[in-house]
Formats: C-alpha cells, structure tokens, sequence
C-alpha cells in the first residue's frame, strides 16, 4: 500500500540554522504531496504542496521539490526562527481524495535561540 | 470565512460506552474526513462523506461510523470503545474536485478511554 517514511525525531537547531526534513513516499501512482504542521495543542496546517513532478511548493520561507525520480519531497528552510518549532508532517493522496490522505510519523523540531 | 470547528474539545469515557464528536466544515467545503492520530503518531484516515454518504474508508472496523448533514456538518460515532481509541480525533473539510486536494483541519478533540 502507500506509505510515507520521515526522518525520526527530534532534530534540534539553533536559530538561524539550515534545516531539511527528509521525506520519502511509496505509491502505486502519481500523488499529490503535502507538507503540514502542527502546533502545541492545536489542529494541522497546511505547510505546502505540490501535485506533480518537479513542481516546488513554498511557503512562509520553507520549500520542498517533488522529485519523481527519488519518489522524495524533502522540506527546507534557509534560516529556522524559534517560532518555527512544531511537528512536522508530510503526506501524500492518490486518486482525488476518496482514499484520504497518508501520513508520515510525523518530525518534532526544536530551534533553540 | 469561518474554518472548521470540532466539538467537544476534550472527552473522557469508559470503555464500553459510545461517543459521538461532532465537525462543522468550513465554509464552501463539500467534502468530510475523520482522521485519528494516536500519542506520537501520525493521523490515520478514518473515512470521508460526500453527498451524505461515505465515499472512502480507511483500516478502521464498521464500530466507527459516520453522518454528513446538508449543510456539510458531520459526526463520528465511535461505539464498544476499547482502551486503544484513545487518541486525538481530526475533522477536515475540502472541496471534492479540487485536483490539489487540499484539507483544512479542525483543533481536534481529544477522547481518552479509561
């Protein structure tokens, strides 16, 4: 079946630091790829996507390419902020929906100051 | 435009009981999913309600079931709760032919079974 893997965590950074969160997908088909977040006792939120090879989605200074060729979608970022301290989840969704969306086990990151 | 809301936000059973949580979807959204994310998990697809009916399943047992109302609300009913449903219960709501797929989440609620 499809299934996410994500790098364990925790990943601990000082602020200003470079980050990637790694991020490989197994799938019979071409997905639609999502990176989410989730804060301290709240709900997810939509990070970025991309919906097909080679596409880069962005957003709120991190980006993640679509990489058909290494089936990868790894999330980055230039220079973390303490604020940018979260779970992070990517995901993945074949066929428009029906079958929801499949989720990593999630990477816990902390960006001391 | 309002996003999606859960209720209630914490809920405590025994196990044995039946529970049912409660999602209002977010504003032009069609489309239902319930999700369930257990402590250090990532979430796992319950099912999803189009049109009041249910439209995909995830590996969950017919004692989860669910409604979607007309005006795109829903409940998940969980019944004979077992020790192992305990976990956080996401709602999210999208637009069903929207190729990207994009789902907003609700805050969740938290069911602990003792």
């Amino acid at each position: 079946g499809d299934s996410v893997t994500q790098m364990e965590g925790p990943v601990t950074l000082s602020e200003e630091a470079f980050l990637t969160i790694n991020c490989t997908y197994t799938a019979t088909g071409y997905p639609s790829l999502f990176w989410y977040v989730q804060y301290p006792g709240e709900g997810l939120q939509l990070l970025l996507k991309a919906t097909k090879a080679d596409d880069k989605g962005s957003n709120k200074g991190f980006e993640a390419t679509y990489r058909k060729e290494t089936t990868s979608f790894h999330l980055e970022k230039g220079s973390v902020q303490v604020s940018d301290s979260a779970v992070y989840f990517c995901a993945l969704n074949l066929g428009g929906g029906a079958d929801g969306l499949t989720f990593g086990k999630g990477t816990h990151l902390i960006i001391q100051p | 435009e309002t996003g999606v809301t859960q209720s209630p936000t914490h809920l405590i059973k025994t196990r044995g009981q039946q529970v049912t949580l409660r999602c209002s979807s977010q504003s032009g959204h069609n489309t239902v999913s319930w999700y369930q994310q257990a402590l250090g998990q990532g979430p796992q697809f319950i099912f999803q309600y189009y049109r009041e009916e249910e439209n995909g399943r995830g590996n969950f047992p017919p004692r989860f079931s669910g409604l979607q109302f007309p005006n795109y609300s829903s409940e998940l009913n969980v019944n004979a709760l077992e020790l192992d449903d305990s976990a956080l219960y996401l709602c999210a709501s999208s637009l069903l032919g929207d190729s990207s797929y994009e789902q907003y989440f609700g805050p969740g609620t938290r069911l602990t079974v003792t």
